[in-house]
């Protein structure tokens, strides 16, 4: 079945660094990718959708200047989270919309972000 | 606005009996549903979903829904728990207006199975 891996699993950095997070779809093409992201005891939030070779569009309240968002390509789209606070620290999931004779979305395993 | 509660962070349950997991929704269209499983050091996978049609809809793994529009709800079950079936479960809404894809979540479930 359709694979989407999601890298890095948990990071931890310093307060006012950027982190990089990879979402590939390892075994299809995914013209459009979501992101996600949930605090603790909280549900999952939808914080915006990338579309590859545009602009994202991000949910209301999220801020596009800092989390950065690029889908170059049609099996990779990256989500970098800049100047971190500890207020940042979550856990941020991304999802690939598969165009397949059902359209599904297929999930990554989610990154643990710990900003210190 | 599309909202969903799932009650109980947790459920426990013993192997062999029935398993519930309790969903409700808010929407203000005609909703889509999904319940979504997610086992340990890995990605969120669909369980089943309700578009339109049957209300009963089956999915993997022995689980099935029932969509209640009376009710607002889309409840979990399967008759006969598997030490297997320990995840964390989320049930999610979406709609043709919102877009099929752009999911709402619930907080999630834990089921522990014990022997």
């Amino acid at each position: 079945g359709a694979v989407v891996s999601q890298h890095p699993s948990r990071v931890i950095c310093k307060s006012g660094t950027s982190v990089k997070i990879e979402c590939r779809s390892l075994d299809f093409q995914a013209t459009t990718m979501f992101w996600y992201r949930q605090f603790p005891k909280q549900s999952l939030m939808l914080m915006a959708t990338s579309n590859e070779g545009s602009k994202a569009t991000y949910e209301q309240g999220v801020e596009k200047d800092k989390f950065l968002i690029n889908h170059a390509s049609l099996t990779l789209s990256t989500l970098t989270v800049t100047s971190a606070h500890p207020e940042d620290s979550s856990f941020y999931i991304c999802s690939a919309d598969y165009l397949g004779q059902e359209e599904k979305l297929f999930f990554g395993s989610g990154t643990q972000l710990s900003v210190l | 606005a599309q909202s969903v509660t799932q009650l109980g962070s947790h459920v426990s349950v013993s192997e062999g009996a029935l398993v519930l997991l309790r969903c409700n929704y808010s929407s203000s269209v005609p909703p889509y549903l999904f319940w979504y499983v997610q086992y340990p050091n890995q990605g969120l996978q669909l369980l089943l979903k309700y578009t339109t049609g049957a209300t009963l809809v089956k999915g993997i793994n022995g689980f099935e829904a029932e969509f209640k529009k009376s009710e607002t709800s889309f409840h979990l079950t399967k008759p006969s728990a598997h030490m297997s079936d320990a995840a964390e479960y989320f049930c999610a809404v979406s709609s043709l207006n919102t877009g099929f894809q752009k999911l709402v979540f619930g907080t999630g479930t834990r089921l522990l199975v014990s022997p």
